[in-house]
C-alpha cells in the first residue's frame, strides 16, 4: 500500500495568512493526488484533483502542485471558513489511501 | 444536483451486524464506483474499499476483508455497507462518496455520514 504524511500535523494562523501544508508519498503516485477539506461536523470536501486542478466552485486561493512524491496545497489568504481539517489522497492505485491530515485552527 | 443521503444514526451492541445505505439521486447510479471511508471519533479518513454498482464487482481495503460486505440494489440506486461482528473498534462515521474518472480519480460527491456507535 502507498503510506502518506502531512506536514505539519497542525498549524495555527490568522486570517490573511498564506498557509502551505505538504504531503508526501512512499512511492510515485505521479498526478494521482487529490485534496480535501473537512469542516467540523461536516462530511469532506473536494478542493483539488489531479494534484493541481481546482473543483468547480472552489475558490481560486486554493491552489495545488507537485508529482511524483511530493505535494502542496497553498491557500492564499486565509479566511474564516478556512479553518478545517485537510487531507491528501492518492488515486494512482486501487486502494485509494488518505493522509493523516492537517488541521488548521486560529491563532 | 447530484446527491447521496445515508441511512440515519444506528446503536448496536457488540457482536451484531448493521447495514447502512446510500441512496443516489440525480445522476445515473451505475455510472460511477461508490467508495466507502470511515472515520473514527477525534481521527483521520480511513478508506475501506469499493463497489461498481453496474457489476456490484467490490475492493475491499484489507483491513476490512471479511468484516464487511458492500452490496448495491440498482433498481432504487441505492448501495449498501453491512458490518458484521461489530466491536467497539467500529465505532465511527461511515460516509459513502462517488467517484468520478476522467483520466484522474476524485471523490466529488459525499454522503452526509452515519453515526455508528458499539455499546453494550
Amino acid at each position: 500500500d502507498v503510506q502518506m504524511t502531512q506536514s505539519p500535523s497542525s498549524l495555527s494562523a490568522s486570517v490573511g495568512d498564506r498557509v502551505t501544508i505538504t504531503c508526501r508519498t512512499n512511492q510515485s503516485v505521479n498526478t494521482y493526488l487529490n485534496w480535501y477539506q473537512q469542516r467540523p461536523g461536516k462530511a469532506p470536501k473536494l478542493l483539488i484533483y489531479g494534484a493541481s486542478t481546482l473543483q468547480s466552485g472552489v475558490p481560486s486561493r486554493f491552489g495545488g502542485s507537485g508529482s511524483g512524491t511530493d505535494f502542496s496545497l497553498s491557500i492564499a489568504s486565509l479566511q474564516p471558513e478556512d479553518f478545517a481539517t485537510y487531507y491528501c489522497q492518492q488515486s494512482f492505485t486501487d486502494s485509494r489511501t488518505f493522509g493523516p491530515g492537517t488541521t488548521v485552527d486560529i491563532k | 444536483q447530484v446527491q447521496l443521503v445515508q441511512s440515519r444514526a444506528a446503536v448496536r451492541k457488540p457482536g451484531a451486524s448493521l447495514r447502512i445505505s446510500c441512496k443516489a439521486s440525480k445522476y445515473t447510479f451505475t455510472g460511477y464506483f461508490i467508495h466507502w471511508v470511515r472515520q473514527a471519533p477525534g481521527q483521520g479518513l480511513e478508506w475501506m474499499g469499493w463497489i461498481d454498482p453496474n457489476t456490484g464487482r467490490t475492493d475491499y481495503a484489507q483491513k476490512f476483508q471479511g468484516s464487511v460486505t458492500m452490496t448495491r440494489d440498482t433498481s432504487i440506486n441505492t448501495a449498501y455497507l453491512e458490518l458484521n461482528s461489530l466491536t467497539s473498534d467500529d465505532t465511527a462515521i461511515y460516509y459513502c462518496a462517488r467517484e468520478m474518472n476522467v483520466i484522474h480519480n476524485w471523490f466529488d460527491t459525499w454522503g452526509q455520514g452515519t453515526l455508528v456507535t458499539v455499546s453494550s
